[in-house]
């Protein structure tokens, strides 16, 4: 049973535009959120995080939304890069586990120049 | 320096042998992880280090045996694997395993084939 799911497994996008990666979870007790981004032969690393006081999270090109009441999260990067080409995870935690992460399967981005 | 290193970076094994995966971290991390990725598949938490302690088991087999020598270090002992236990094994770290939520430090991962 996936706690943390993301339907897309792939998205492909033109340079500039804007790339939107979505992701649902099912646990109410998730309270944080991360996105990490991975490319081939790397461990994953961290790009943005939300907790579940707020709706909105922005940094740079790339921001966090959160809708608690659909368990709904996504990832907007504007404008898209190539260099964004990547496997993008969402990921979440309960605080009373802390940092013990449920990661999504993975969207695979494409940014096509 | 912010860096998880993680060695071997690729190990090929046999179903009797048997082997260690490495991980070492030296940003004053207090909490270390074990994470299994297949092949389009999520990672999969194994094992959580807590000062140096075994706070997380995810009811993995025994066949895998964690140990944290010291709060820099982590090892995988690995023995009579399966064919199936052929996977990417990801260490992480952060600054500890709960009261603070942050991101974990992910190291390359070392991709296991076990024969």
């Amino acid at each position: 049973d996936q706690q943390v799911k993301q339907n897309s497994p792939s998205l492909s996008v033109q340079e500039g535009r804007i790339s939107i990666l979505n992701c649902d979870y099912t646990n109410s007790m998730f309270d944080y959120f991360l996105w990490y981004k991975k490319y081939p032969a790397e461990g994953p690393t961290f790009l943005i995080s939300i907790s579940s006081i707020k709706d909105k999270n922005e940094d740079g090109r790339f921001t966090v939304f959160l809708n608690k009441s659909a368990k709904h999260l996504s990832l907007h990067i504007v404008p898209s890069q190539p260099g964004d080409s990547a496997v993008y995870f969402c990921a979440a935690s309960a605080g009373v586990e802390g940092n013990k992460l449920v990661f999504g399967a993975g969207t695979i981005l494409r940014v096509k120049s | 320096d912010t860096e998880v290193t993680q060695t071997p970076k690729h190990l090929v094994m046999g179903m009797t042998n048997k082997k260690s995966l490495k991980c070492e971290q030296h940003m004053g991390h207090r909490a270390m992880y074990w994470y299994k990725q297949k092949a389009k598949k999520p990672p999969e938490l194994m094992f959580v280090y807590s000062y140096e302690k075994l706070s997380i088991n995810e009811s993995v087999p025994s066949r895998f045996s964690p140990e944290c020598p010291n709060s820099s270090l982590l090892n995988l002992h690995l023995h009579a694997l399966q064919p199936e236990d052929s996977a990417l094994y990801l260490c992480a770290s952060t600054y500890r395993d709960r009261g603070v939520n942050g991101e974990l430090f992910f190291g390359e991962g070392s991709r296991l084939t076990v024969l």
